[in-house]
């Protein structure tokens, strides 16, 4: 089985911030990673994601993510926050191969204060 | 704009009742996927077709059904409704096979009500 963990519903930063999100994984395979961003009444858009090589990944809008195998981690950060990246991101994990699912995490709420 | 369309946008109905839910993929996208997000559970998985063949399958109840036709469109069918099955439905469509081999696009969702 997979999952990912992320902890805490929410959090705020003051724009200019740095920006980190926490996702902790379980998989029992080499897992394939994943960041969602939904933005309020829309549908979700993928972020980033690791697959495979390099365990810093970057993605649209300024964020990046690296995997850590030794930690199962796979924070997200952007190093300054814009009042337009306030919404909800979800971290998801799959795995290979057949049946393979995307399992989504519950996702955070970023606020982004003046 | 994802380039999958999903239909209705919002529906409310009774306890009991059924309802279908339209998804259309992005074109050229073989595989379709359901989810459900609520409150409570997240975004929980339903199912996945690819090519017309059910593929994968997740936390999909007895009373809700799905299908992809040939022109790849798909339709969930959620019957028997109960207060719980509100939620926000999404259709997301890939060109493969799977998750782990291409990028999910969603739909902006239906709203589903059951009072």
């Amino acid at each position: 089985a997979q999952s990912v963990t992320q902890l805490g519903s929410h959090v705020s930063v003051s724009e200019g911030a740095l920006v980190l999100l926490r996702c902790n994984y379980s998989s029992s395979v080499p897992p394939y990673l994943f960041w969602y961003v939904q933005y309020p009444n829309q549908g979700l858009q993928l972020l980033l994601k690791y697959t495979t090589g390099a365990t810093l990944v970057k993605g649209i809008n300024g964020f990046e993510a690296e995997f850590k195998k030794s930690e199962t981690s796979f924070h997200l950060t952007k190093p300054s926050a814009h009042m337009s990246d306030a919404a909800e991101y979800f971290c998801a994990v799959a795995r290979t191969g057949a049946n393979s699912k995307l399992t989504f995490g519950k996702g955070i709420t970023l606020s982004v204060r003046p | 704009d994802s380039g999958v369309t999903q239909t209705p946008k919002h529906l409310i109905t009774a306890t009991g009742q059924r309802v279908t839910l339209r998804c259309s993929p992005r074109s050229g996208d073989l595989s379709v996927y359901w989810y459900q997000q609520s409150l409570d559970q997240g975004l929980q998985f339903l199912i996945q077709y690819y090519n017309g063949e059910e593929r994968a399958k997740g936390n999909i109840l007895e009373r809700f059904s799905a299908q992809q036709f040939p022109d790849l469109h798909s339709e969930l069918n959620l019957s028997s409704l109960e207060l719980g099955d509100s939620a926000l439905y999404f259709c997301a469509s890939s060109v493969d096979r799977g998750p782990d081999t291409g990028e999910l696009f969603f739909g902006e969702g239906s709203r589903l009500t059951v009072l």
